[in-house]
């Protein structure tokens, strides 16, 4: 299994720009997650699915945030229209189940800059 | 609500030295702990958890509810145990998503 795949590995673009970050989980998975990894913050969780169905995106930090899960196998972070301040490291993670009793398996993370 | 705070942002050590790696967090009812750690260019991973009382690589940590601390403990550190370490809080009934400390960067000097 190759693990959680994220692409791209790097974005670069201006502000204003709308950015599209994808993620595969591990088949078999239920549950997804996005975080964001910045030096002051953490990780912080967006956004987590579970069998497709979002179940608290409390933590996405704006309206320009939205995440979609179309199917078991793919999901969509994308931020529309992208500001400076976003400019972060991205991370999927998917787990059996959402509860933390569930190791979860990371990508690689896609690192954004917004100029 | 839950909250998890890692204090040093940056611990360096020198090879053969005991390290530990602080973690504190706030729960209302009966947590689960887990340390997971990211090497340089590899994803983040699972490195423990307290439920399973056991030592990976050396390292143990013991869940102290009078504390609310969940240290990460190794008595004689290696250069290639420098790494990101995160301590990370579900709900018991682990129906409840993981909550992330900051991180702390552990460095070990040869």
């Amino acid at each position: 299994d190759a693990g959680v795949i994220q692409s791209p590995r790097h974005e670069v673009t201006e502000m204003g720009q709308e950015v599209t970050l994808r993620c595969k989980p591990i088949s078999g998975h239920n549950s997804l997650f996005w975080y964001r990894q910045t030096m002051m913050r953490g990780l912080e969780l967006l956004i987590y699915f579970n069998n497709n169905v979002p179940i608290d995106d409390s933590g996405m930090p704006e309206d320009r945030f939205s995440a979609k899960m179309p199917n078991a196998s793919f999901s969509t972070l994308k931020i529309q229209p992208s500001e400076p301040r976003d400019s972060a490291v991205y991370f999927c993670a998917s787990g059996l189940s959402f509860g933390g009793n569930s190791p979860l398996h990371f990508g690689n993370g896609t690192r954004l800059t917004v100029t | 609500a839950q909250r998890v705070t890692q204090p040093e942002k940056l611990l360096s050590v020198f090879k053969g030295a005991p390290v530990e790696l602080k973690c504190n967090y706030s729960y209302s009812g009966s947590p689960e702990l887990f340390w997971y750690v990211q090497y340089s260019r590899q994803r983040l991973q699972l490195l423990l958890r307290h439920i399973s009382r056991e030592s990976i690589k050396g390292f143990t940590a013991d869940l102290n509810k009078g504390e609310t601390s969940f240290h990460l403990k190794k008595p004689f550190a290696q250069e290639e145990d420098s790494a990101m370490y995160y301590c990370a809080l579900s709900g018991h009934s682990g129906n409840t998503p993981l909550v992330f400390g900051k991180g702390t960067r552990l460095s070990v000097i040869a």
